[in-house]
């Protein structure tokens, strides 16, 4: 079955340092994976998908599928960064797109 | 606006009652989906719908049901409430794969 693991609940750095947040998977073919953010009491809100390697607010996701993983960085926090983050990835290759979530890690940028 | 809204925002039920939560969209998207979000678990799937009428369990349907009788609306019912069912419903659509979610705001559902 498919599957999201982000390993870590939560990380907490100082402002202006690198952060990368943890995503591996498993999944049979080739995955499209996702990265959502959720800001305090906010709605979840895509951040980035793979297939268009986009930069986001700094934030960038390579997909490794010799480590299955596609970890979420960006080179120097920003306060405005803390929130909750989540790893997602298709449940199957059909062309409805349910998608499984990993179970989010916080991140909580100090100034 | 994101083209996707939830009523209500906030609801306190006491346990045993029913509770319809609703999604309304306005992007004419085929996919609907209801998550709950709960600390420690992240966000599960509840039931989805690929079309009017066409609907289906997720990996956490007991309790639920759902119902989408035109493409914009789909409703979530609590049959019967429990402690267990106090959570964050979130609703999203997809136009399909490869597009990912537009989430709504969400409702916080508490059963006393």
């Amino acid at each position: 079955a498919q599957r999201v693991t982000q390993p870590e609940k939560l990380l907490s750095v100082f402002k202006g340092a690198p952060v990368e947040l943890k995503c591996n998977y498993s999944y049979s073919g080739s995955p499209e994976l996702f990265w959502y953010v959720q800001y305090s009491r906010q709605r979840l809100q895509l951040l980035l998908r793979h297939i268009s390697r986009e930069s986001i607010k700094g934030f960038t996701a390579d997909l490794n599928k010799g480590e299955t993983s596609f970890h979420l960085k960006k080179p120097f926090a920003q306060e405005e960064d803390s929130a909750m983050y989540y790893c997602a990835l298709p449940r199957n290759t059909g062309a409805n797109s349910k998608l499984t979530f990993g179970k989010g890690i916080t991140l909580s940028v100090r100034p | 606006d994101a083209g996707i809204t939830q009523s209500p925002r906030h609801k306190v039920t006491e346990t045993g009652t029913p509770v319809t939560l609703r999604c309304h969209q306005t992007e004419n998207h085929r996919y609907m989906y209801w998550y709950r979000q709960d600390p420690g678990h992240g966000l599960r799937l509840i039931h989805y719908s690929y079309g009017v009428k066409d609907t289906d369990k997720g990996e956490v349907s007991d309790g639920y049901s759902v119902s989408r009788s035109k493409t914009e609306d789909f409703l979530l019912t609590l049959e019967s409430a429990t402690s267990s069912q106090t959570s964050v419903y979130f609703c999203a659509i997809s136009g399909g794969t490869g597009q990912g979610y537009t989430f709504g705001s969400g409702t916080r559902l508490t059963v006393v």
